[in-house]
């Protein structure tokens, strides 16, 4: 069955620290992937997106993710977090006509 | 452009009340998507139209209904509201069937006591 994996339910870095979330999928073709993120009381806004190509991708904020066929992986990352990164993320693949989503990891920033 | 809006955004029911939510976008959108979120279990899709006219059940159909009374419009129907329909409700909507960004309203909060 396709899913969508998200190990980590909580990460809590410092400001300025490196971030990286972590996402697994399980399909059997190369899927769409999105990151989205979800500030407190709001909707989801997407960060970034992979479709085909280039396995490291940009989005925006300063975040980027790169796609690992090999593991199955597409995770975030951001080399500084600022505190305004707090939030929850999502990671989700697309599966004909519908979204997978995994379950959130909620980023909790220290000063 | 306004994007995807919902209506109310917070509602609260007693167990057996029915309602409706109603999400509109003006992004001339063909596919639309109604989600729950529930802690810890992410967002899980309980109904999509996929263009005008089409409707078709998600993950978590039980207990709701769907109207797609246009291309704007998407509504959602609890006929018999209960406690576990408590949750945040969201509207999505995306230009194509595959492989496009969804956007989101931003959230109808229903508690059912």
């Amino acid at each position: 069955a396709q899913s969508v994996t998200q190990p980590d339910i909580h990460i809590t870095v410092s400001e300025g620290a490196s971030l990286e979330l972590r996402c697994n999928y399980s399909y059997g073709a190369t899927p769409y992937l999105f990151w989205y993120v979800q500030s407190p009381g709001q909707g989801l806004q997407l960060l970034l997106k992979y479709f085909s190509g280039d396995t490291l991708v940009q989005g925006i904020k300063g975040f980027e993710a790169e796609f690992k066929r090999s593991q199955s992986s597409f995770n975030l990352r951001k080399p500084s977090v600022h505190w305004s990164d707090a939030a929850e993320y999502f990671c989700a693949m697309d599966s004909s006509y519908k979204l997978i989503f995994g379950s959130g990891t909620r980023l909790l920033v220290r000063p | 452009n306004a994007g995807v809006t919902q209506t109310p955004k917070f509602q609260v029911l007693k167990t057996g009340q029915s309602m409706t939510l109603q999400c509109a976008q003006d992004m001339n959108h063909n596919s639309m998507y109604w989600y729950r979120q529930d802690p810890g279990m992410g967002l899980r899709l309980i109904y999509y139209s996929a263009s005008e006219g089409t409707t078709d059940k998600g993950e978590v159909p039980n207990g709701y209904n769907v109207s797609r009374l246009n291309k704007r419009e998407f509504s959602l129907r609890l006929e018999s509201a209960a406690p576990s329909q408590t949750s945040v409700y969201f509207c999505a909507s995306t230009e194509g069937p595959q492989g496009y960004e969804q956007y989101f309203g931003p959230g109808t909060r229903l508690t059912v006591t």
